[in-house]
């Protein structure tokens, strides 16, 4: 099963709004990451947030990461029409463990 | 830096066929780590090789299989295609892989089986 799990599955707002996304996750971590996808393409990265932060920004990203709820949400700021797309979470899981788990993404619209 | 390139983009193949799939990462990456994509399942960990070894490994059955070359590139197979491998196949690439961090994707192979 998937570790991560973004909230909402779906999301559509106009340009200029924010956009907020939640992801939940299971087993103790090492870092969090999200990243984007447009339709049918590769993932691109966006940030990596470490199990001993508590927030990260990356111009208009800002990540937060709280592993006492094992929870991390993504808000982007000032949406623009180039911000639709599929973004998704992905953990590596404490101890050692290469294995990454993503989750089922978020799928972001932003009207013009 | 060139990013990270697969081959084929797109393949049809039949069930019972197999299929290889080429990624060449980023120059200097040593890790390569493949991903099957699909709309029911999502993105799901295939395998991970680091100098030319398999260290990490997902849970799909023994048709899935990959190697690394010398150079850092990588191929993947799927022996005796089934209707349900139909998917986009990701290759990503990183640094190291001591532990999960940033990755680069390649564009993936949309591999459909008829």
């Amino acid at each position: 099963s998937q570790q991560g799990e973004e909230d909402p599955q779906a999301l559509s707002i106009q340009e200029g709004e924010n956009a907020t996304m939640n992801c939940s996750y299971k087993t103790s971590i090492n870092n969090l990451q999200w990243y984007r996808q447009n339709s049918g393409r590769g993932l691109v990265h966006l940030i990596l947030i470490r199990s001993n932060e508590r927030e990260k920004h990356s111009g208009r990203l800002r990540v937060t990461l709280d592993t006492s709820k094992k929870s991390s949400s993504l808000l982007i700021t000032a949406s623009r029409a180039a911000d639709t797309a599929s973004y998704f979470c992905a953990t590596g899981a404490s101890g050692g463990s290469y294995i990454p788990t993503f989750g089922r993404g978020t799928s972001l619209i932003v009207h013009p | 830096k060139a990013g990270v390139t697969q081959t084929p983009r797109y393949l049809i193949k039949t069930r019972g066929q197999q299929v290889t799939l080429s990624c060449s990462p980023i120059s200097g990456h040593r890790s390569v780590s493949w991903y099957q994509q699909t709309p029911g399942q999502g993105l799901q960990f295939l395998f991970e090789y680091f100098s030319e070894t398999q260290r990490n490994k997902g849970n799909f059955p023994g048709r899935f299989s990959g190697r690394q070359f010398s150079n850092s590139r990588s191929e993947m197979n799927v022996s005796t295609l089934e209707l349900g491998d139909s998917a986009l196949y990701l290759c990503a690439s990183s640094l190291t892989g001591q532990e999960f961090r940033e990755q680069f994707f390649g564009p993936g192979t949309r591999l459909t089986v008829l």
